[in-house]
């Protein structure tokens, strides 16, 4: 068993819809990453939380530090928001990486 | 604009000939890590330095080698790359503090291709 589970691994949407993501984890964190990545390869940070919730434009990310749980929500999602996201945890200064979940959203 | 740069964007070797990647920094980070991503999968770290001080993971094979002349400056030096060492590898850099968790800030990549 991974110790970074998402899911789903792949979802498809129209657009204007709410897109949620969930991460699961079974270790130990100082922090949880939501990372997107394009086609044609590079990574951009989304966010980094270690506790509750943070929202950036039409992003919002949350954190249950109990139920080591994390959701990625995106509202009114759009074309542009195609991509895989992916989860990845911060244990001992090292990332462990989620799978991620490839988001196709179409107009 | 501060950011990660890695050179080239994509780059063609052959079979068992030395191939090197760069990356660049303009953050000031003391910390700078490579990654492999094969199609499809999770990145997988390599190794990385927090400043001079090299940390190799356990499973990095011996034909994977990394110098880091600088604060700015990474390489990643693929000795003999084999076919499977086909891959995208990203570089990362963050802040490095004891006790402390920063974001990691990704280059564009390189993408490999060995012939």
């Amino acid at each position: 068993k991974n110790e970074v589970e998402q899911s789903p691994q792949n979802l498809t949407a129209q657009e204007g819809e709410f897109i949620t993501i969930n991460c699961s984890y079974s270790v130990g964190i100082s922090a949880l990453h939501w990372l997107q990545q394009h086609p044609g390869g590079g990574i951009v940070s989304l966010f980094m939380l270690s506790s509750g919730k943070k929202k950036h434009g039409r992003l919002i990310a949350t954190i249950n530090i109990q139920e080591k749980h994390s959701s990625l929500h995106i509202t009114a999602s759009h074309p542009r928001d195609s991509a895989v996201y992916i989860c990845a945890v911060d244990n001992t200064d090292k990332l462990i990486f989620g799978t991620g979940t490839r988001l196709q959203v179409f107009p | 604009d501060a950011m990660v740069i890695q050179n080239p964007r994509y780059q063609v070797t052959q079979f068992g000939k030395p191939v090197t990647l760069s990356c660049s920094q303009t953050l000031n980070h003391n910390v700078m890590y490579w990654y492999q991503q094969k199609s499809s999968q999770a990145p997988k770290l390599l190794f990385h330095y927090y400043d001079k001080d090299f940390n190799n993971e356990a499973d990095t094979p011996d034909n994977f080698q990394s110098r880091r002349p600088n604060t700015s400056f990474c390489f990643l030096d693929i000795r003999s790359p084999g076919l499977g060492d086909a891959a995208m590898y990203l570089c990362a850099t963050s802040r490095g503090e004891v006790d402390t968790t920063y974001e990691q800030y990704f280059g564009p990549g390189t993408r490999l291709t060995v012939t």
